[in-house]
Parts: C-alpha cells; structure tokens; sequence
C-alpha cells in the first residue's frame, strides 16, 4: 500500500545535539512538506519542496535543515540552533493536482 | 498575511445531533478547501474537501462553501462519540502544489 513513512514515532534530544527525523513516501508525490504543531495549536510550515534538489523556507524555518535529493525523501534536522525543539512534527506529501495532502504519522521530539 | 480562522472550542454536542464547525479565510482568490479530522496524538486525516460553492455531501458529513463571504463549515449529521476528535480547516496559498494554511482547528466533544 501506497503512504508516508515517519522515523521514528519518538525521539530525545538533549542539549546542543542535532537530530534528524526521516519521512519517506510511495506515492508518487512530487511536492513534500515538513510541519510542526504545539499543543493545542494549528500546523506551522517549516520547510517544502515541489521538486527534487529544490526546496525553499515555510515560517519557522530558522532552527532546521532539510535536504531532498530523491523524490521519495525528505528528511529533516533539527539543529542546535532550534531552542525549542519539543513538538509533533509532521512529513505530509501531495501531487499535483487539488487533492490536499497526505500525512505522515508523526514524529514527537522531547528535548531532555 | 493570510489567514484560517476557526473557533478553538471546545464544541460539546450530544450523540446524534448536529454538529457545526466553521471556518473562514483571508484570501478571496482561495479555490480550494480542506477539512482534516485529527485524533489526539495522532497525525490528520483528509474527511472532506470542497472547490465549489454550495454544499458536498459524503455519509454523515456535509461540507459548504460561500466564497462571497470567505466561508466555509463542515456539518457532522447523528454526531458520534467516535467523531470526537480536532477538525482543522486548511486552504492553499495556491501554485501548482497548493501549499497548505491550516486554521488552528476546533475541538469537538460527542457526548453519550
């Protein structure tokens, strides 16, 4: 079956660390994004990519890393430099058509 | 800066009554519009999606869309405890890959 696949459901960081959570999808999908939600609060974009080698800033950028050098991945880093790395973050993928996205199952990061 | 906007809730309805969610948006060349729904810790899942104004029904759900007023409301018929969940309202930013805004969401609580 066709879907996302996040990496892994839990993970901790401590200080001063960088961790990198992985998002892999079957597809198809040429466009990839990378969420992040708080409790209680909405989605924020952190980063997207519509294109292999290419991708570009959401809101909330600063902190993390991306890269997509194959269509079906679209891994993200957490640096050091994020000072409040403790949320849900979420991989979704679309095609190109108004079909919306499809999310991955998340990821949920604590800093110990 | 454009915007979702919905009612944090929480909405608390009976079983089997109606529920209203409602969502309205900043950016009237908006052509698209989502509904998520999203369990507790859990990633969110596509329910409905509308492009035209009036109304789309699937099952128990109902979405309606009134672009003049940058309106759109998702209707849950026989309201279940199993419907207790986060709605989040999404529209694209627009291009070809239709990047996501995401309203806060509304939480409903389906009561026995």
């Amino acid at each position: 079956d066709g879907g996302i696949t996040q990496s892994p459901k839990y993970l901790f960081r401590k200080e001063g660390q960088n961790v990198t959570l992985s998002c892999e999808q079957n597809l198809n999908h040429d466009a990839m994004y990378w969420y992040r939600q708080d409790p209680g609060q909405g989605l924020r974009l952190i980063y997207y990519s519509q294109i292999v080698n290419d991708f570009q800033k959401g809101d909330i950028a600063e902190g993390y890393s991306v890269s997509r050098e194959k269509k079906e991945s679209f891994p993200l880093t957490v640096t050091s430099a994020q000072k409040n790395p403790t949320a849900f973050y979420l991989c979704a993928s679309s095609d190109r058509g108004q079909n919306g996205y499809t999310f991955g199952s998340g990821t949920r990061l604590t800093v110990v | 800066q454009k915007e979702v906007e919905q009612n944090s809730g929480p909405l608390s309805v009976p079983e089997g009554a109606i529920a209203s969610l409602n969502c309205t948006y900043s950016d009237r060349g908006s052509q698209s519009f989502f509904w998520y729904r999203q369990y507790s810790g859990k990633s969110p899942e596509l329910i409905m999606f509308i492009y035209s104004n009036g109304d789309k029904e699937d099952g128990r759900f109902t979405a309606q869309l009134n672009k003049a007023s940058q309106y759109v409301s998702l209707l849950i018929r026989d309201s279940q405890p199993s419907d207790s969940a986060t709605y989040l309202c999404a529209v694209p930013l627009g291009g070809g890959y239709n990047k996501l805004i995401f309203g806060a969401g509304t939480r409903l609580a389906v009561h026995p």
